[in-house]
């Protein structure tokens, strides 16, 4: 079956730290992969998607890569802002029924 | 409108009410999809539309639970006889169809607390 798994929160960073945040996903077939953002008292905005294998989505200074040998898609950014601070979601795409599968969500907070 | 737009905001009711929640999508958007998200969970599906059409409802927890979009662009998603269980915030989204990579656009939901 489809599922994504991340990383439980929450992640507290300091403003211009690194974040990572660990997204795996289990799928039949060929899935395209994204992630989502919600600020807070807001819906769900798409971040950034990658389609294919090796591919790089990115947006706003984040980054995540496609890898299909080790069935991640880790969401990075070099440098957090007070204004990153929300929940982030990892989903899938299921090609073959056009369904989404959302992970759990992992809230940030970024302090100044 | 730019967005979707989803409505009430907010609905408090009763145990055993029925409960109308309505989706109005972003315009030109084929595809429309309604979720369940529990507090500190991801968004979980209940059922998809491609324009009229209800493509699949596998995720629909009971049949208390159903949607309609009968005109291809407003959808209602309707709960009969409310539980508190049914207590969520609903979600709803449309996206261009066509594909399956196609990025869903979502509304600000409803908070559905049955009392």
């Amino acid at each position: 079956g489809n599922s994504v798994t991340q990383m439980e929160g929450p992640v507290t960073l300091s403003e211009e730290a690194f974040l990572t945040i660990n997204c795996t996903y289990t799928a039949t077939g060929y899935p395209s992969l994204f992630w989502y953002v919600q600020y807070p008292g807001e819906g769900l905005q798409l971040l950034l998607k990658a389609t294919k294998a090796d591919d790089k989505g990115s947006n706003k200074g984040f980054e995540a890569t496609y890898r299909k040998e080790t069935t991640s898609f880790h969401l990075e950014k070099g440098s957090v802002q007070v204004s990153d601070s929300a929940v982030y979601f990892c989903a899938l795409s299921d090609p073959n029924f056009n369904k989404f599968y959302f992970g759990s969500g992992t809230k940030l907070n970024v302090k100044p | 409108g730019a967005g979707v737009s989803q409505s009430p905001r907010y609905k408090v009711t009763k145990r055993g009410q029925d409960v109308a929640l309505r989706c109005d999508p972003i315009s030109g958007h084929v595809s429309l999809y309604w979720y369940r998200q529990a507090l500190g969970q991801g968004p979980e599906f209940l059922t998809y539309f491609n324009y009229e059409a209800q493509q699949d409802k596998s995720g629909l927890p009971n049949d208390r639970f159903s949607a309609e979009r009968p005109e291809g662009s407003i959808s209602t998603l309707t709960i009969q006889r409310t539980e508190q269980r049914d207590s969520a915030m609903y979600r709803c989204a449309s996206s261009l169809g066509g594909a399956p990579n196609q990025p869903q656009h979502f509304g600000d939901g409803t908070r559905l607390s049955i009392l």
